[in-house]
């Protein structure tokens, strides 16, 4: 168990790019969540899948964000056209399918707009 | 919608001091409740959890009891250490798979 990793840890970037972060869960999982946290604030949900299948989205989950888990293993999520407003610390987390299975949640990626 | 409010912090104690840090939650039936700490540097790890009310949830010296009439979930340790100064966030599920719903975090520090 090498724990969920998270790629890159910081990202600084100038309003209007795009970025895009990595998350490798724990590879037993089938289930993998993203949430974002703000400063002084709990971690926000913006997604989960099982498997490669995309489940729930938040309401935070602007059409400038996108999520993709293909072949259920690592996920990707994109912002496009940044915002300062997008900065923040993106957390994802990966569990097994079973009832109260526990999130496992890995270190983040910062994410600074200029 | 369903929510989790926590105590104000940040907080201070000296090591050795009883600690308790309030968690209420607002929503509609009977979530699961956990609560999740951040060591500095580190990732969210759940630190107790329980699932109905009654239950008490333990795990390295704290405590949490499931009140269903008070819809409350306070985190209790006899004898705080330096080591668990953290982030607290309580939190709380419906079912297996859907979001986690989170408190906005409660700074703990334990001072020698």
């Amino acid at each position: 168990d090498t724990g969920v990793s998270q790629d890159p840890r910081h990202k600084i970037t100038k309003r209007g790019q795009n970025v895009t972060f990595r998350c490798d869960p724990i590879s037993e999982h089938n289930r993998l969540y993203w949430y974002r946290q703000t400063l002084g604030q709990g971690p926000e949900f913006l997604t989960y899948f099982q498997n490669e299948a995309q489940l729930e989205k938040s309401r935070l989950l602007s059409d400038r964000f996108s999520a993709e888990r293909p072949k259920g293993s690592f996920s990707t999520l994109e912002i496009q056209r940044t915002e300062q407003g997008d900065s923040a610390m993106y957390l994802c987390a990966s569990s097994f399918r079973r009832v109260n299975s526990p999130l496992h949640f890995g270190n983040g990626t910062r994410l600074t707009v200029t | 919608g369903d929510s989790v409010t926590q105590m104000e912090g940040p907080v201070t104690l000296s090591e050795e001091a009883c600690l308790t840090i309030n968690c209420t939650y607002t929503a509609t039936g009977y979530p699961s409740l956990f609560w999740y700490v951040q060591y500095p540097g580190e990732g969210l790890q759940l630190l107790l959890k329980a699932t109905k009310a009654d239950d008490k949830g333990s795990n390295k010296g704290f405590e949490a009891t499931y009140r269903k009439e008070t819809t409350s979930f306070h985190l209790e340790k006899g004898s705080v250490q330096v080591s668990d100064s953290a982030v607290y966030f309580c939190a709380l599920r419906f079912k297996q798979g859907s979001r986690l719903t989170f408190g906005e975090g409660t700074q703990l520090t334990v001072n020698p």
